[in-house]
């Protein structure tokens, strides 16, 4: 069982709120990541992190921004929600060996109004 | 384009039966591949990885196979049950960059009837 977990589990929010999905891990991984999955779609890397301070945008476009103040932590924002951000946001981390795997946490299920 | 394709989309299978999931591949350079098990309204669980060298790797009833020439890979489940039913998930990894991106396939969607 990973230790990662993710708050809200389901979240309903009207459209222009400010929202942000927590992630937490208490493994110590120095990298973490954030998907976006839809229904019967492949995950997409939206934001990853090698470690604190550093922050970088993944393969999908996204109007989300992350921050890596802590190493156990790794929070998404989303400054003014839309329908179209409505989706699965997965969390996960890994301890950064080259075949290391990717501990993922149970998911955000997010739907904006 | 998706570069992880696996079939089928979609699988019904009775409880105690056998079942093959496929998945194709065009990641290169190619450095790992995985098999995640997702639970509805869960985040995926790795069961099995491997590498260049491996061409086969069990874990319990999964045994998950792959031909690195032919770039294809195969999860084998024997004798269903019920908690099998997931979304089966082909992930494969590059050695391209100190990311060690991953490519990740629909998936296939199980179901195991009693």
């Amino acid at each position: 069982e990973a230790d990662i977990y993710q708050t809200p589990r389901y979240l309903v929010i009207g459209t222009g709120k400010k929202i942000t999905l927590e992630c937490s891990q208490t493994m110590g991984h120095d990298k973490m990541y954030w998907y976006q999955q839809d229904p019967g779609m492949e995950l997409h890397l939206i934001h990853y992190s090698y470690g604190v301070n550093s922050t970088e945008k993944g393969d999908l476009s996204s109007e989300s921004t992350v921050s890596r103040i802590r190493t156990e932590h790794f929070p998404l924002t989303l400054e003014s929600a839309r329908p179209s951000h409505t989706s699965q946001y997965l969390c996960a981390s890994s301890s950064g060996v080259n075949t290391d795997t990717q501990y993922f946490g149970p998911g955000t299920r997010l739907t904006v109004l | 384009k998706n570069q992880v394709e696996q079939s089928p989309q979609s699988l019904i299978i009775l409880e105690g039966k056998n079942c093959t999931l496929q998945c194709n591949y065009t990641v290169s350079p190619f450095s790992n591949l995985r098999w995640y098990k997702q639970d509805t309204g869960r985040g995926p669980v790795s069961l099995t990885i491997m590498t260049f060298s491996e061409n086969t790797k069990s874990n319990g009833r999964y045994t998950a196979t792959l031909d690195a020439d032919t770039k294809q890979s195969s999860l084998h489940i024997t004798a269903s049950q019920l908690s099998d039913s997931a979304s089966y998930i082909c992930v494969v990894s590059d050695r391209g960059s100190t990311l060690g991106r991953l490519y990740f396939g629909r998936g296939t969607q199980l179901t195991v009837w009693p």
